[in-house]
């Protein structure tokens, strides 16, 4: 099974700072036949179903804020809000789907300062 | 718009069965395969299973193989999964979730607000 990491666990921000959360695979999700990373990123806020953020590691969701942005590739990856504001405190996931089980990281918990 | 809503959740007894629905409007519903992700209470999200566009084809997690079974029934628009041998290490919510392709290989796009298990004596 691959493994996946998130680093840090949790972090705070102060509105309008940078937020960034990492995630780490123990293979490759690179698909090389079509270079595509098959990792996507998913935001949980308290009481809801998970929302998808970002797939193919870069690609942002219709409908999501410009402020959220996906990058990486092969085994490191990142998750950077831009500009944090009050409504995006959440607990934010990694999934894998290149290989079954298609795994989720721990989790980072992302609160204000 | 679309649309997924679980039922099916309850108390249930180490051992017994439940089998949970997922019943999905506002797209065309073989076009897409279909995923159960579960959350254990205050934990993070574990893959279960998920089944292709067609119905041909499904994959699970180790954890739950041979105890757990999706399918779907298109003529309804709705997705199963029965539960049987149920553990306390199967309690959580379980969410119903969209692919983005007829596939497997796409991040889930859409979730249902969820329906919680309980297994417990």
């Amino acid at each position: 099974d691959i493994v996946m990491t998130q680093s840090p666990d949790s972090l705070a921000v102060s509105l309008g700072e940078r937020a960034t959360i990492n995630c780490k695979s123990s293979q490759s999700v690179l698909y090389r036949s079509n270079n595509k990373n098959y990792l996507a990123w998913y935001q949980q806020k308290p009481g809801q179903p998970p929302k998808l953020l970002i797939y193919w590691a870069s690609t942002r969701e219709s409908g999501v804020p410009d402020r959220f942005s996906g990058s990486g590739s092969g085994t490191d990856f990142t998750l950077t809000i831009s500009s944090l504001q009050a409504e995006d405190v959440a607990v934010y996931y990694c999934q894998q789907y290149y290989s079954i089980p298609f795994t989720f990281g721990p989790g980072t918990k992302v609160d204000i300062k | 718009e679309v649309q997924l809503l679980e039922s099916g959740g309850g108390l249930v007894q180490p051992g017994g069965s439940l089998r949970l629905s997922c019943a999905a409007s506002g797209f065309t519903f073989n076009n897409y395969a279909m995923t159960w992700v579960r959350q254990a209470p205050g934990k993070g999200l574990e893959w279960v299973s998920a089944i292709s566009g067609s119905g041909d084809a499904t994959i699970y997690a180790d954890s739950v193989k041979g105890r757990l079974t999706i399918s779907r029934d298109d003529s309804e628009n709705t997705l199963f999964l029965q539960m049987n041998s149920l553990r306390p290490e199967d309690t959580g919510i379980y969410y119903c979730a969209k692919s983005r392709g007829v596939s497997w290989y796409y991040a889930v796009d859409c979730w249902g607000q969820g329906t919680l298990v309980t297994v417990s004596s």
